[in-house]
């Protein structure tokens, strides 16, 4: 059992680039997250999505965009990289249950220059 | 505005002793309240939590305390451990009923135990 894993571990981008974030999770659970950690704060969601190819927009949702096609997998796009989007960005998944904790991948580190 | 106020950044503990850490909130629609652990270079691990029926639950050397009334929660970690040396966030839900990203997170605060 993995758990919620995601690649790749680190990504140096230019601005302007583009790039996706995979996040895999081997749980069965329906729900799925995309937080960003930034210094000195707390996790901020960016998207989330409650099933199969649902998706909804978090706190930070700007200059992101994700796809769950199937329910294992949740994507976070970059279009255009900016440097204000480096980050390190965390993906989570639960089962959706009243109650039910949060289960976090091990995150990415993204510089964006 | 943060809706989840942890006001202290970091806190330095002795083995054995005691360790609070503290998180005050504003939204009175929270229903749920979790803390999770972070080590340097590793993703969140929940650590315990609460709903907003109880005023206390506990998990061997973890307890966590809500006082609704003053909006505050705490987590007591007794005895303190150099293990537990990790930062730790508060995180709190208006939807108990059904997890739907709606965990807002505490920036943090980092527990020293030293030997």
């Amino acid at each position: 059992n993995a758990g919620v894993t995601q690649t790749p571990k680190f990504r140096v981008l230019k601005t302007g680039q583009s790039m996706t974030l995979l996040c895999a999770q081997d749980m069965n659970h329906e729900y799925m997250y995309w937080y960003r950690q930034d210094p000195g704060m707390g996790l901020r969601l960016i998207h989330y999505s409650v099933g199969e190819g649902t998706t909804a927009k978090g706190e930070v949702p700007d200059g992101y965009n994700v796809s769950r096609l199937k329910k294992q997998n949740f994507l976070l796009g970059l279009e255009s990289a900016a440097p204000s989007q480096t980050s390190v960005y965390f993906c989570a998944s639960d089962p959706g249950l009243a109650g039910a904790e949060q289960f976090f991948g091990p995150g990415t580190r993204l510089t964006v220059l | 505005d943060q809706q989840v106020k942890q006001n202290s950044p970091s806190l330095s503990v002795q083995e054995g002793r005691i360790s609070i850490l503290n998180c005050d909130y504003t939204n009175s629609m929270f229903d749920y309240f979790l803390w999770y652990k972070k080590y340097p270079a590793e993703g969140p691990t929940f650590l315990i939590s609460i709903s907003s029926i109880k005023d206390k639950n506990e998990d061997g050397r973890f307890t966590v305390f809500l006082n609704k009334s003053a909006k505050h929660l705490s987590l007591h970690i007794v005895p303190s451990q150099p293990g537990d040396s990790a930062v730790y966030f508060c995180a709190a839900s208006d939807n108990y009923g059904g997890s739907q990203g709606n965990l807002i997170f505490g920036k943090g605060t980092k527990l020293s135990v030293k030997p």
